[in-house]
């Protein structure tokens, strides 16, 4: 079975662009979560989304966005790009009827904002 | 609210030594707890978790953690240290009622030749 597969894997943005990261989860999987990492912050949550809503949001600002497809795909998007906004974007899911919660991880995608 | 705490932003060890990643907890409700592992430029990989069964949970790679209740404490163990499990550890708690798992702020571990 093939694992969450995300991309790009890198990416190199100037400030004031915007920029959409996809995520395609586990076959199976309904709820697919976004974490962002960075090495002052380390991971914090985005956001969850599960049957293309948004189940939960973490604490960051309306320029970031992100929506499910009915295949469970997701994207995410960051409008109006800060230098601030250069990490590991980390998209994780899961089995939601697992209410163990185990989330299975992506690669992630590195965005450098220049 | 739940919360972790990973005491310890880096440990070091030599090959060969016992391993010792601390992670305390706070949680109002029965927590789920999990060790994941990253590498670099990797995502991160499940190495373990506690779901209220056993208390001592063994995972991947000869790692175990010890759910202790009492204490808050869920810290991750190997006897041996090996080279390749330099990397760096992530405690997270989770719970049945949450959809969302808090992440430590993570540990890196190093091992000495």
């Amino acid at each position: 079975k093939a694992g969450v597969t995300q991309t790009p894997r890198y990416l190199i943005k100037t400030r004031g662009q915007q920029v959409t990261l996809s995520c395609s989860p586990i076959s199976g999987h309904r709820s697919v979560s976004w974490y962002q990492q960075t090495p002052g912050q380390g991971l914090q949550f985005l956001f969850e989304y599960f049957s293309e809503t948004q189940r939960n949001k973490g604490n960051f600002p309306g320029r970031f966005s992100g929506r499910q497809f009915s295949n469970s795909r997701s994207e995410m998007n960051v409008s109006t790009l800060e230098l601030g906004d250069s990490a590991l974007y980390l998209c994780a899911s899961s089995l939601v009827r697992d209410r163990q919660n185990i989330q299975y991880f992506g690669a992630g995608t590195r965005l450098s904002v220049l | 609210a739940q919360s972790v705490t990973q005491l310890g932003s880096h440990v070091s060890v030599s090959e060969g030594a016992l391993v010792l990643l601390r992670c305390n907890y706070s949680s109002s409700v029965p927590p789920y707890l999990f060790w994941y592992v990253q590498y670099p430029n990797q995502g991160l990989q499940l190495l373990l978790k506690y779901t209220s069964a056993a208390t001592l949970v063994k995972g991947i790679n000869g790692f175990e953690a010890e759910f202790k209740k009492s204490e808050t404490s869920f810290h991750l163990t190997k006897p041996s240290a090996h080279m390749s499990d330099a990397a760096e550890y992530f405690c997270a708690v989770s719970s049945s009622s949450a959809s969302k798992i808090i992440f430590g702020s993570g540990t890196r571990l190093s091992i000495r030749p």
